[in-house]
């Protein structure tokens, strides 16, 4: 079993839809999660950031982080055609080095 | 620069070629990062950097690669001897602190092994 698991979709939606998207980890010292978007070749960029449990809102984008379920989500509101990449979540623990471990990534469309 | 930039772009090796990688951080970013993506998959992390001190080098897959940053900012990743199953987008990350994750990442070198 990986550390982080992420269902890879594909997922499709119609523009407008709401969007939610899932990782589930089996360490339970990830203190830090984060959700990243790739567009097809380029790098990741940095949509969210949370530290430890709970909820964080920026625009269309939520984040929500449940540690006693191990389990995280994020949610797109009014979804945009803009919107279609590749959505990795990652998460790092606390005090130790930098590193990042990665879910598989969903790759999400949505169609105008 | 505005980002991190990485050179070159796409890079085809026959087996048994050494490669190198570069990557240029964002002028003044503190921590460095090299990570790996093969087809379909996450980035896996290879190694990481704060200034020119490598602190984790507990991801390069083999003793074939390398990672140097001499000065503290211009990275190299050297992979000598490549396979095929080398074949991956190689990513480059920077950040101006230790704050953990908070990085910006290049759009990475493509990487064939034929």
């Amino acid at each position: 079993q990986k550390e982080v698991e992420q269902d890879p979709g594909p997922l499709s939606v119609p523009e407008g839809a709401i969007v939610s998207l899932n990782c589930t980890y089996s360490n339970s010292a990830f203190q830090y999660f984060m959700w990243y978007r790739q567009y097809s070749r380029k790098g990741p960029e940095l949509l969210m950031y949370t530290y430890s449990s709970g909820n964080k809102e920026d625009g269309r984008f939520t984040a929500q982080v449940d540690k006693s379920s191990k389990y995280i989500s994020l949610f797109i509101r009014d979804s945009q055609p803009s919107d279609s990449a590749t959505y990795l979540c990652a998460m790092a623990l606390q005090g130790g080095s930098e590193k990042l471990v990665f879910g598989k990534g969903t790759k999400l469309t949505v169609n105008p | 620069g505005a980002g991190v930039s990485q050179s070159p772009r796409y890079k085809v090796a026959k087996r048994g070629q050494d490669v190198a990688l570069r990557c240029d951080p964002i002028s003044g970013h503190v921590s460095l990062f090299w990570y790996q993506q093969a087809l379909g998959q996450g980035p896996e992390f290879l190694t990481y950097f704060q200034n020119e001190a490598q602190l984790d080098k507990s991801g390069l897959p083999s003793d074939r690669f390398f990672a140097e940053r001499p000065e503290g900012s211009v990275s190299t990743l050297k992979i000598q001897r490549t396979q095929q199953e080398d074949s991956a987008v190689y990513l480059c990350a920077s950040s101006l602190n230790t704050a953990t994750g908070g990085y910006t990442f290049g759009s990475g070198t493509r990487l064939t092994v034929v």
